[in-house]
């Protein structure tokens, strides 16, 4: 069954250095999907992608952060100078439509980052 | 603002036995009610999609009631296994500009012991 997978799986960095997370969506997902869930709280959406471009983002989704999809599989999250409060599980996300009614959302593992 | 609100924050119970997760919302205007199980360490995986119209969804020993006038959804769990061990995380989308984004509840820890 095809899966959304995410690289690395655990990510250490330290305090103000960049982080690129990776993640592969299912092959022929069109919308992708960046989560975040701080330790103990709920998920967080953090911003969605579609045909290029940004369709929405949320208030988190500062300047620090940007999304890329380098080439037909990959989907990216980059974080520019990571504070300590970046510290958590980041979850990439992929879909087949945008259909109110009935998307369905299949979520990746994971990647913890830790910022020290 | 959307809000999800779960209760209990955390279950345990006994293998066999059913179980009853509770799920209210603020978020409007709605546009469907997900529910997720999440293992520890894992990304969520979908369960249930429910929209407006739909009362009740069954999902193999999982089903899910909505009443989108009060504003409450529940999610019944039969016959619990030891892998039902999760957080079971109430999701709900929002219509309109913006449908991308889904609210998520903070979570039931549910814990099935032998």
């Amino acid at each position: 069954e095809p899966e959304v997978t995410q690289t690395p799986s655990h990510q250490v960095t330290q305090m103000g250095q960049e982080v690129i997370l990776r993640c592969v969506p299912i092959s022929n997902h069109l919308y992708f999907y960046w989560y975040r869930q701080i330790l103990g709280q709920k998920v967080e959406f953090l911003v969605s992608f579609y045909n290029n471009e940004i369709s929405e983002k949320s208030e988190i989704f500062d300047d620090q952060f940007s999304v890329e999809r380098p080439d037909g599989s990959n989907f990216t999250l980059k974080i520019r100078s990571t504070k300590l409060e970046d510290s958590a599980m980041y979850f990439c996300a992929s879909s087949t439509t945008q259909d109110r009614e009935s998307y369905e959302q299949y979520f990746g593992p994971g990647t913890r980052l830790t910022v020290t | 603002k959307n809000q999800v609100e779960q209760s209990p924050q955390s279950l345990i119970i006994l293998e066999g036995k059913n179980c009853t997760l509770q799920c209210n919302y603020t978020v409007s205007p709605f546009s469907n009610l997900r529910w997720y199980k999440q293992d520890t360490g894992r990304g969520p995986v979908s369960l249930t999609i429910m929209t407006f119209s739909e009362n009740t969804k069954s999902n193999r020993r999982y089903t899910a009631t909505l009443d989108a006038d009060t504003k409450q959804s529940s999610l019944h769990i039969t016959a619990s296994q030891l892998s039902d061990s999760a957080s079971y995380i109430c999701v709900v989308s929002v219509e309109g500009a913006g449908s991308y984004q889904l609210t998520f509840g903070k979570g039931t820890k549910l814990s099935v012991i032998p």
